[in-house]
């Protein structure tokens, strides 16, 4: 199994500052990874997939970086919406076990 | 857009069975996507069951795969799922949710998410 391990767990930043997450995965999984945002009470949105495309819709404030085990998702200026909670996935292996990271929950300073 | 709907009872007796519907609506099941199950404890992250295809074909996570059974109905246009000896452990969110159309490569990240449904593991 790949264990995908995100830090921090929680990051606390001002509106209209930029958030830097991380996602580190325990073997190699090329750029098979997705990024979602999760609000409470809501389902997952997809923000990344392939490690930097932008989903249909997804603001350009977004935007993931990495390859292999490192990935970063970056929120340029946060707006008031986007504090939530994000989740990393991979999806390397084939037949798939698909997993996801802990979690970085994004609050207001 | 394919929109997603889970369907099911909202509490189960420890050691029954889960089950669990999810309706597919502005879209064929038998389009070239997988079909999943994810869920999430409260106040936990998220966790992959396992998936189909139209033609049937599955897969599970390793961890779930001797309780978890996906099925598909494609005359409904919709798949299921079923959990068997459930425990509290068991009792979370559910999301049913689809991967992007599939191309030579497969790409199994999830593009649409149904809103999910509670589920309580109690006697």
């Amino acid at each position: 199994e790949i264990v995908m391990t995100q830090s921090p767990a929680t990051l606390s930043v001002s509106p209209g500052e930029r958030a830097t997450l991380s996602c580190r995965a325990s073997q190699s999984v090329s750029s098979n990874l997705a990024w979602y945002q999760q609000k409470p009470g809501q389902a997952p949105r997809l923000l990344i997939y392939g490690a930097s495309t932008r989903a249909t819709g997804i603001p350009a404030r977004f935007s993931g970086s990495g390859s292999g085990t490192e990935f970063t998702l970056t929120i340029s200026s946060l707006q008031s919406e986007d504090f939530a909670v994000y989740y990393c996935q991979q999806y390397n292996n084939w037949p798939p076990e698909l997993t996801f990271g802990g979690g970085t929950k994004v609050e207001i300073k | 857009q394919v929109q997603l709907q889970e369907s099911g009872p909202g509490l189960v007796k420890p050691s029954g069975t889960l089950s669990l519907t999810c309706a597919v609506s502005g879209g064929s099941i038998s389009s070239s996507n997988w079909w999943s199950w994810v869920r999430q404890p409260p106040g936990k992250g998220l966790e992959w069951i396992g998936e189909i295809y139209h033609s049937g074909s599955t897969n599970y996570n390793p961890s779930l795969k001797s309780r978890v059974t996906i099925s598909v109905d494609k005359s409904k246009n919709q798949f299921s799922l079923k959990l068997s000896s459930v425990t509290a452990a068991d009792t979370a969110v559910y999301y049913c949710a689809s991967t992007p159309p599939q191309q030579l490569v497969p790409v199994e990240y999830f593009q649409h998410w149904g809103q999910g449904t509670l589920v309580t593991v109690s006697s």
